[in-house]
């Protein structure tokens, strides 16, 4: 069965780096798959924020991706989400996520997994 | 970036009653880059339709999806307690890109 597990510090000074990593279990994220991070703020909706492709490839929301890195580690199975320069507004719920890497008549890059989630709160 | 929009953006309706709930997208899009999640409170959303019409594994035949190009529904033909929860709506674009809904409230009338 496949888990993810979002940690990481739960406060962040503003202008410093949130720094979160999921740990994957039931499957390796070396194999396939789209591995990466969906936001919440408070009483708001979803941001998808961006993904890593199993080869390393990454994608980014284009508002967010000057502040961005989200990077993958094969051999710990982990997946690492690094935002810069944080402010207020950054203070979320972040969720990693898990996107079938294929695409067909019937389905296309749904969001299929889900972490518990962790809240981050930006706060001097 | 093409926007969905939901609506409305609460429902409130008593068990047993229908729902329907809205997703329209800003340019035609493909059904099978739309995909629907449930969320509760507290807890991260679930996949419940993807493909605009197929139902995630363990969600029951009263969840339905439908639609083409613009508009896209949700429907719960006759409302269960636990349904009652932020229903999401999303859109795969090339590039990639994922985008949501601002999110629907069926809440207990």
């Amino acid at each position: 069965q496949v888990q993810l597990q979002e940690s990481g510090p739960g406060l962040v000074k503003p202008s410093e780096t949130l720094s979160l990593t999921c740990t994957v279990s039931g499957y390796s994220i070396s194999s396939g798959y789209y591995w990466g991070w969906i936001r919440q703020s408070p009483g708001k909706g979803l941001e998808w924020m961006g993904s890593i492709y199993h080869s390393g490839s990454t994608y980014y929301n284009p508002p967010l991706k000057s502040r961005v890195t989200i990077s993958g580690d094969t051999s710990k199975n982990l997946v690492s989400l690094k935002v810069t320069s944080v402010t207020a507004a950054d203070t979320a719920v972040y969720y990693c996520v898990r996107s079938p890497s294929y695409c067909s008549s019937t389905r296309c890059y749904e969001f299929d997994y889900w972490g518990q989630g962790i809240l981050v709160t930006v706060s001097s | 970036e093409i926007v969905l929009t939901q609506s409305p953006g609460t429902l409130s309706l008593s068990p047993g009653e229908r729902a329907t709930l809205s997703c329209r997208a800003s340019q035609s899009v493909r059904s099978n880059y739309i995909a629907w999640y449930q969320q509760k409170p507290g807890q991260a959303p679930r996949l419940l339709i993807y493909g605009a019409s197929i139902r995630a594994t363990g969600f029951p035949d009263r969840f339905s999806g439908s639609g083409s190009g613009t508009d896209f529904t949700l429907t719960i033909s006759r409302l269960e307690p636990e349904d009652f929860a932020v229903y999401y709506c999303q859109l795969y674009s090339t590039s990639p890109l994922w985008t949501f809904g601002q999110g629907t409230k069926v809440e207990i009338k």
